[in-house]
């Protein structure tokens, strides 16, 4: 059964630092991995989906990177910003799609 | 094209009530998905729905939650004798094809929140 974990479950850093939020997942043999933004009280907004056979995607200030054969993601956030507060959850599809607990980020002005 | 419609987006029921919460998938997407977010926790899958089909149902409660997609109509999870428990926020997602094997992204509403009282 897949497991995924995100690590850290918070993180709160001042505005303008560049930061790394972590995936793991234990199954490997995934179709895609997707990263999604939520704010409070909101629905999900998908940031980035990257495919098995690829290593990375980006867009604007995010970058994601997947190593499938170690199970692992990174979502690279540039110069954070305090709009980018907001809970941050990473998922793996394979025959369907699980989800990480996710990391609640804070961007201090 | 409208995203991900779900209704209602805010349900307060008593202990012992029947919640339904509504999905309608976007348009030309027959794939529909509940998820279950619990305060504080990631989304748990629920049920996999295509047209009249349930295709995978591993996530639900085995008593008091149902789910249905109609050929015509919205998709509709419903939960008898709601519980305290039961409070959470549930999405629903949609696809057009099935959303791993394609590599398709996978859009999500915007979730019914119910609160049991």
């Amino acid at each position: 059964k897949q497991e995924v974990t995100q690590i850290p479950a918070a993180l709160s850093v001042p505005e303008g630092e560049n930061l790394v939020l972590n995936c793991s997942f234990t199954d490997s043999a995934i179709y895609n991995l997707q990263w999604f933004r939520q704010d409070p009280g909101k629905g999900l907004t998908s940031l980035l989906l990257i495919q098995s056979s690829q290593r990375e995607q980006t867009s604007g200030r995010l970058n994601a990177s997947l190593d499938k054969s170690s199970g692992r993601s990174t979502l690279y956030i540039a110069a954070s910003q305090p709009g980018d507060s907001a809970t941050y959850l990473c998922a793996v599809t394979n025959n369907d799609m699980r989800f990480g607990a996710g990391t609640r980020l804070t961007v201090k002005p | 094209n409208a995203g991900v419609m779900q209704n209602p987006r805010h349900l307060v029921r008593r202990r012992g009530q029947e919640a339904r919460l509504r999905c309608s998938p976007m348009k030309g997407h027959s794939h529909v998905y509940w998820y279950r977010q619990l305060p504080e926790e990631g989304l748990k899958f629920m049920v996999y729905l295509q047209k009249e089909n349930i295709i995978d149902e591993s996530g639900m409660p085995k008593e008091r939650f149902s789910a249905e997609f109609p050929k015509e109509g919205p998709s509709i999870l419903r939960i008898q004798q709601v519980v305290r428990g039961d409070s959470a926020a549930y999405f629903c997602a949609s696809s057009p094809l099935e959303g791993g094997y394609s590599g398709n992204t996978i859009y999500f509403g915007e979730g019914s929140w119910l609160t049991v009282v």
